[in-house]
C-alpha cells in the first residue's frame, strides 16, 4: 500500500516563504502530485513530479527525491488567499491500481498579514 | 471549457434512506473518479472509470454502495441504506485518461446522515 505523511497545520505571514514536506512510503510509485483545496471547494491541480528535482510554476514551485521517498511544496510571496488545505497524492504503477492517487490528509495553511 | 459538475451539492438524509449523486465530468475525459472525503482528510478513492466499466471498485463497499456510468459519460453513485458514518463529501474527478493525465475534481456533494 501507500502511506503519505504531512504536516496537519501550518502558519505564515504575508509575503513570506513557505516550505510544505511530504513523506511516502509506496509498493509502487508513478508520480507525485500537489493540489490545493480552499475549505468546501474541490481540489485544483497545483504541480506534478515524476523524476527527481525541482519544477517551478510562478510562486509555486515543487521538489522530488524519489530515493528518499520525499517532496516539498514551496510557495513564495505569500498572499492571503493562499491560506487553503494543501494535499500530496502519490500514484500507484501497479496492475489493477494503476493510475490510482493516494492523498495524504492534508496540510491546512494559515496565512497572516 | 466547463469543469466537471456534480449535483446535488448538498444533502441531509436520516440513516436507512438511500442517496444518490450525480456527475457529469469534463466533455472528451473517459476517466471518471468517485472518492469519499471525510473531514481533516485527503480524498480516498471509491471507484475509477475507463468509459463504461469500472476499473478498480476494490475500496466500494459494495454491500451498500453502488455506482454506474451508462454511455461512458455521466455516472450515479448510490448508497442504500445510508449509515451515519457516510457523512462525507463526494467527489467525482475526470481526466482523459487512466494513465497519467491530471484529474479535475468537481465541487462534491456534502452527505449528512441524521
Amino acid at each position: 500500500g501507500q502511506n503519505i505523511d504531512q504536516p496537519t497545520e501550518m502558519t505564515a505571514t504575508e509575503g513570506a516563504i513557505v516550505q510544505i514536506n511530504c513523506t511516502y512510503q509506496t509498493s509502487g510509485f508513478n508520480g507525485l502530485f500537489w493540489y490545493q483545496q480552499h475549505a468546501g471547494e474541490a481540489p485544483t491541480f497545483l504541480s506534478y513530479n515524476v523524476l527527481d528535482g525541482l519544477e517551478e510554476k510562478g510562486r509555486f514551485s515543487s521538489f522530488l527525491s524519489r530515493s528518499k521517498g520525499y517532496s516539498y511544496l514551496l510557495l513564495k510571496e505569500l498572499q492571503m488567499k493562499d491560506s487553503a488545505s494543501y494535499l500530496c497524492a502519490v500514484r500507484d504503477r501497479r496492475g489493477s491500481t494503476l493510475g490510482r492517487l493516494y492523498f495524504g490528509r492534508g496540510t491546512q495553511l494559515t496565512v497572516w498579514p | 471549457e466547463a469543469g466537471v459538475v456534480q449535483s446535488p451539492r448538498y444533502k441531509i438524509i436520516e440513516k436507512k434512506q438511500p442517496v444518490a449523486f450525480w456527475c457529469n465530468p469534463i466533455s472528451g475525459h473517459n476517466t471518471l473518479y468517485w472518492y469519499l472525503q471525510n473531514l481533516g482528510q485527503g480524498p480516498e478513492l471509491l471507484i475509477r472509470y475507463e468509459n463504461e466499466e469500472a476499473v478498480d471498485d476494490s475500496q466500494l463497499p459494495k454491500d451498500r454502495f453502488s455506482a454506474e456510468r451508462l454511455k461512458g459519460v455521466d455516472s450515479t453513485l448510490k448508497i442504500q441504506p445510508a449509515e451515519l458514518g457516510d457523512s462525507a463529501v463526494y467527489l467525482c474527478a475526470s481526466s482523459r485518461d487512466g494513465g497519467g493525465s491530471e484529474q479535475f475534481f468537481g465541487p462534491g456533494t456534502r452527505l449528512t446522515v441524521l
